[in-house]
């Protein structure tokens, strides 16, 4: 069973846009919501994180919202770059940091 | 700079064969971790080890094993490789949570064809 489900799959933008990606999960021990950033042919790297207790953080053009009641979570990417273009994996971790993913979004921006 | 190393990045083994994957931290990292990538599932955690000779079962646990005898070095094992374990694997390590940083830190992942 997929704890962590993530919509969409891919993801087409033109620059300057916003890029919006979603996440749902299912199990209330989550306490750590991190989304890591993947580009071809490296490892998924951290790109910014939120713990349950916040509704929204931001990190330059990158912010997460976070709905606890829903138990949902989002990434939102204002003024969207080529750049950008990568593969986007939202997770959650629970006791002693067992790390679970979604099923990753490629996002492709357009020039 | 803080360093996941996996052994090969690229690996081809035959089908019933013994694999054997390594990662290697310099962080003293508490907590490491094997993932498989494949396109349309996203990574999925195959097993979990938050300290030396402990480990636990991710989703995915069937028909590989791991080995944590030092704190800095993590084992994945395929016991009879199979077609269907042809996969990107990604090695991560993390502190253990309740300090500030949890952030995980990703080798560059083996990719292996079993054939």
């Amino acid at each position: 069973q997929q704890q962590v489900k993530q919509s969409p799959q891919s993801l087409i933008v033109q620059k300057g846009g916003i890029s919006i990606i979603n996440c749902a999960y299912e199990n209330t021990a989550f306490d750590y919501f991190p989304w890591y950033q993947q580009f071809p042919g490296k490892g998924p790297a951290l790109l910014i994180a939120i713990r349950p207790d916040v509704s929204e953080k931001k990190e330059g053009r990158f912010t997460i919202s976070f709905n606890k009641s829903a138990k949902q979570f989002s990434l939102h990417i204002m003024d969207s770059q080529p750049g950008d273009s990568a593969t986007y994996f939202c997770a959650a971790t629970k006791r002693k940091g067992k790390l679970i993913f979604g099923q990753g979004t490629t996002l492709q921006v357009k020039p | 700079d803080v360093k996941v190393t996996q052994s090969s990045r690229y690996l081809v083994k035959r089908t019933g064969e013994k694999v054997f994957l390594e990662c290697v931290q310099d962080m003293d990292h508490e907590n490491m971790f094997w993932y498989r990538q494949d396109p349309g599932l996203g990574l999925r955690l195959i097993y979990f080890s938050y300290d030396v000779k402990m480990k636990e079962k991710g989703d995915i646990p069937e028909g590989y094993s791991v080995s944590r005898e030092k704190k800095e070095r993590f084992s994945l094992i395929l016991e009879s490789a199979s077609t269907n374990q042809t996969s990107m694997y990604l090695c991560a390590s993390s502190l253990l949570q309740g300090r500030d940083n949890t952030e995980a830190f990703f080798g560059q992942g083996t990719r292996l064809t079993v054939v």
